[in-house]
């Protein structure tokens, strides 16, 4: 297995601009999520999903959006990146419900000019 | 809200000596609590998961505690070793499927 994987590593975009972070995982995970990580302020939900068809608002969903057509992927969108967007994003997976062990992507680390 | 805590922010000691990370939570009321290690430009890998009905879990030299009563956790780490030089992060599941992270503790072992 793979384990969840994202895309890209790093990336870099204009005020405005607008993208998809990939995520994907081949253990069948039912639950999954994504986090950002800021320096002094810890990892905070953004949105999560507990099945195909189902998601919802974390602690900070303000300007994100997702989708979960399949229990493989959950992309995150940026509608219109912002310079307060900056930060390294994680995605995770949990077999079953969110009570189980988290398992972690390797992060991708974007910046917003 | 569910606030995490994690004392003390930064911890440096020499190789061999046996350690002891702090996490503390506001609302007792959760499902789960699990520990991480980050290394640095990496993603979170998970050390241990103690549920809510659980009072520690062991894996090799760490063991980590949970009084829930008290919005308390501790990892413990035995004989540490420059490997084990990461950032320790503690989580808890609480309702809403929401896990709360603290700011962890950067661990350096010093050979």
């Amino acid at each position: 297995n793979a384990g969840v994987t994202q895309t890209p590593k790093f990336q870099v975009l204009k005020t405005g601009q607008s993208m998809t972070l990939q995520c994907a995982q081949d253990m069948n995970h039912e639950y999954m999520s994504w986090y950002r990580q800021d320096p002094g302020m810890g990892l905070r939900l953004i949105h999560y999903s507990v099945g195909a068809g189902i998601t919802d608002q974390g602690e900070v969903p303000n300007g994100y959006n997702v989708s979960r057509s399949t229990t493989e992927d959950f992309p995150l969108r940026l509608l219109s990146a912002a310079p307060s967007q900056t930060s390294v994003y994680f995605c995770a997976s949990v077999p079953g419900g969110a009570e189980g062990e988290q398992f972690f992507g390797p992060g991708t680390r974007l910046t917003v000019l | 809200k569910q606030e995490v805590t994690q004392i003390p922010a930064a911890l440096s000691v020499p190789e061999g000596e046996n350690l002891v990370l702090n996490c503390s939570f506001t609302d007792s009321a959760i499902y789960n609590l699990q520990w991480f290690r980050q290394d640095p430009g990496k993603g979170l890998t998970s050390l241990l998961l103690i549920q809510s009905s659980q009072r520690e879990q062991t894996s090799g030299r760490l063991n980590a505690s949970l009084d829930k009563s008290s919005g308390r956790s501790t990892l413990y780490i035995a004989a540490s070793q420059p490997g084990d030089s990461a950032t320790y992060l503690c989580a808890v599941l609480a309702s809403g499927s929401r896990l709360t992270f603290g700011e962890g503790t950067q661990l350096t072992v010093n050979p």
